[in-house]
């Protein structure tokens, strides 16, 4: 399965400043995924990257918000932009080398956002 | 909807003992069903893939059951041990259009063996 270099792996950042998180994959992939984690929630899917394509939001996410860039089939990056206290979650990226194959998920290790 | 629930929230064992996970879903059209292993603070790790036919997997001291008929399915950890403290969260793929899947995870299990 693929491997996900994620980072920062923790911030902690002053609100109304934006922070850019990065994910690089060890191979080509189609499509890469970007999730919150809550503290002590489950996980949220917040967009689908496509490289050559705008990003596709989940409901309650926009991309004024959340700005993602996806220059190449190994690379994308999420940014949280404008931020609050609310936003301090666990953001994690994901891929899957083919939507079709059943293949487990790979994910990111993670960074952990607080916003003070 | 789609939804996968997972029991119980929390569970606390002592080292050395079994214990098993459920998780129930509700996704049409069933793709797969994962189990993924959090630890604090860090990204999930799959344990586990099983597809409809499949009713069985292990991996190591992990074994999880699927029944399609039921929608439900089960994670049974043997012989716990401290590092298997984590969260177990249970996450069902739907197909979607493109042939690509949507993952619809459950809320997890927070684990705690202690000694």
């Amino acid at each position: 399965s693929a491997v996900i270099s994620q980072k920062p792996s923790r911030d902690i950042c002053q609100r109304g400043t934006s922070l850019t998180i990065q994910c690089q994959v060890d191979s080509q992939v189609t499509m890469m995924f970007w999730y919150r984690q809550q503290p002590g929630q489950s996980l949220t899917l917040i967009a689908t990257a496509n490289q050559g394509s705008e990003a596709t939001y989940e409901s309650g996410f926009v991309i004024d918000k959340f700005p993602i860039s996806r220059p190449n089939l190994t690379f994308s990056t999420l940014t949280v932009s404008n931020m609050s206290p609310e936003d301090s979650s666990i953001y994690l990226c994901s891929v899957d080398s083919d939507g079709i194959r059943s293949d487990g998920y790979t994910f990111g290790s993670g960074t952990r956002l607080t916003v003070v | 909807k789609n939804q996968v629930e997972q029991s119980p929230q929390s569970l606390i064992i002592l080292e050395g003992k079994n214990c098993t996970l459920q998780c129930n879903y509700t996704v049409s059209p069933f793709s797969n069903l994962r189990w993924y292993k959090q630890d604090t603070g860090r990204g999930p790790v799959s344990l586990t893939i099983m597809t409809f036919s499949e009713n069985t997997k292990s991996n190591g001291r992990y074994t999880a059951t699927l029944d399609a008929d039921t929608k439900q399915s089960s994670l049974h950890i043997t012989a716990s041990q401290l590092s298997d403290s984590a969260s177990y969260i249970c996450v069902v793929s739907a197909r979607i259009s493109g042939g690509y899947n949507k993952l619809i995870f459950g809320a997890g299990t927070r684990l705690a063996v202690h000694p």
